[in-house]
């Protein structure tokens, strides 16, 4: 199975644009999660949601809006890049319903520069 | 915010030796996740830990859920070349979000 995949890998943005981090996950995980890395702050949380239909905002949710159509895929939008933006996205799920409820898995992460 | 602290932030070993770090909270966890990164992947994770006290291994990997509740360790033991990466912990306690470390860069000389 893929696990969880993130499209783009890599992508330079003009300040002002939008543009949407697609991430999509095959194990019908029901909660999904997306963190921006940055050097010397590890991973952030931006928005999540424990399932689909439901969003929540987590630490640093502020410039970034996501969706939760279905199970597998949750969307992150930027709706107006800026340069603090530029970061590692990555793109995590977790089954909340079982034994191991709390593990995260991760996507491979999309590279984004604003510039 | 919550904060979650490791230590070391980098750290060079020589192949075969063993490895600790650890990682410190100020606030209590009921789950410490470590994951393993290496260069333009995302985390993968290693071990997950559920209870004070608790001693999990997976392969030359072992970590520890502190009896406190606001610490855990990671140990490798008989490092090789392949377990360069950053280490991260992650800490959650019940009806939040996990919370992620900096860090822990390894390097390992042969």
């Amino acid at each position: 199975t893929a696990g969880i995949t993130q499209a783009p890998t890599s992508q330079i943005l003009a300040a002002g644009r939008s543009m949407t981090l697609r991430c999509t996950q095959d194990m019908r995980h029901n909660a999904m999660y997306w963190y921006r890395q940055d050097l010397g702050l590890g991973l952030r949380l931006i928005h999540y949601s424990n399932t689909a239909g439901t969003t929540g905002k987590g630490e640093v949710p502020d410039g970034y809006s996501v969706s939760r159509a279905n199970t597998d895929d949750f969307p992150l939008t930027l709706a107006s890049a800026v340069p603090s933006q530029t970061s590692v996205y990555f793109c995590a799920s977790s089954d909340t319903g079982g034994p191991v409820y709390n593990e995260q898995f991760f996507g491979p992460g999309t590279r984004l520069t604003v510039l | 915010g919550q904060q979650l602290n490791q230590s070391p932030q980098s750290m060079f070993i020589q192949e075969g030796e063993d490895v600790s770090m650890n990682c410190t909270s100020s606030s209590i966890f009921n789950t410490w996740l470590w994951y393993k990164q290496e260069p333009g992947e995302g985390p993968v994770l290693l071990i997950a830990l559920y209870k004070a006290g608790e001693l999990t291994s997976n392969g030359r990997l072992t970590a520890q859920f502190g009896i406190t509740r606001k610490d855990s360790f990671l140990n490798i033991s008989a490092s090789i070349p392949s377990d360069v990466g950053i280490y991260f912990c992650a800490g959650k306690n019940y009806g939040q979000n996990f919370v992620f470390g900096p860090g822990t860069r390894l390097s390992v000389l042969p």
